[in-house]
């Protein structure tokens, strides 16, 4: 059974500080990571995908993967109400199948 | 990002009834589109593949009798919905992945539609 676990929060930020959201999985062999915003009754926007080991930027997001230690975060800088939201991790597993595995998600709530 | 439209975005049907929901990829071709369920407060859960031109992949648990999947076209993919019960109750999210996506394949997610079953 493949898994994607992630802290359900919910996670508090203030305005302008740094939000970290984490998650890990249990296929060692994949190869594709994502993280999707979701907003309440709403569905699920790619924020980024990652698939090499390292860090990610795109503006105010940073995606860090870890593949030894089945490990890929998010991180955002300066955050903003807007931001508050479910995080959802996703994972493409090894091989042929297109199929991605999504963690619970992480609730970010960004206080003015 | 890609375009990816559902229609309707929400319907309300009594129990017994069928209900049909459109896919549709408004910017590139998708050999392949995906089918997901999410109930309140939990994530998305995977009911289907759906494949251009032959028979859709269900998971494990998903009756296929009763989600039926139709894509016939590269550009739409439909689900209904048969005999419908209010534990089918659910929002339902269709996922796009290009064609000719290579190494980056990311799937585009729909608007999704939230079905109230009476």
């Amino acid at each position: 059974q493949k898994e994607v676990e992630q802290n359900s929060g919910p996670l508090s930020v203030p305005e302008g500080a740094i939000a970290s959201l984490n998650c890990t999985y249990s296929d060692r062999g994949s190869q594709s990571f994502f993280w999707y915003r979701q907003y309440s009754g709403k569905s699920p926007e790619l924020i980024m995908s990652i698939y090499s080991n390292g860090d990610k930027e795109d503006g105010r997001f940073t995606a860090q993967l870890n593949k030894a230690s089945q490990y890929v975060s998010l991180l955002i800088r300066d955050s903003q109400p807007s931001d508050s939201a479910t995080y959802l991790c996703a994972v493409k597993a090894q091989g042929g199948s297109e199929k991605l595995v999504f963690g619970k998600g992480t609730k970010l709530t960004v206080n003015p | 990002g890609a375009v990816v439209s559902q229609h309707p975005s929400w319907v309300i049907c009594k129990s017994g009834t069928s209900v049909k929901i459109e896919c549709r990829s408004l910017d590139f071709q998708a050999t392949t589109m995906f089918w997901y369920r999410q109930f309140p407060k939990q994530s998305l859960m995977l009911m289907a593949t759906s494949n251009e031109g032959s028979k859709a992949t269900y998971e494990q648990g998903v009756e296929k009798d009763k989600f039926l999947i139709n894509h016939a076209s590269l550009t739409l993919s439909t689900l209904t919905v048969t005999s419908a019960h209010p534990e089918d109750s659910s929002f339902y999210i269709c996922s796009v992945r290009p064609s000719l996506a290579g190494p980056t394949d990311t799937q585009y997610f729909g608007p999704g539609t939230r079905l109230t079953v009476l």
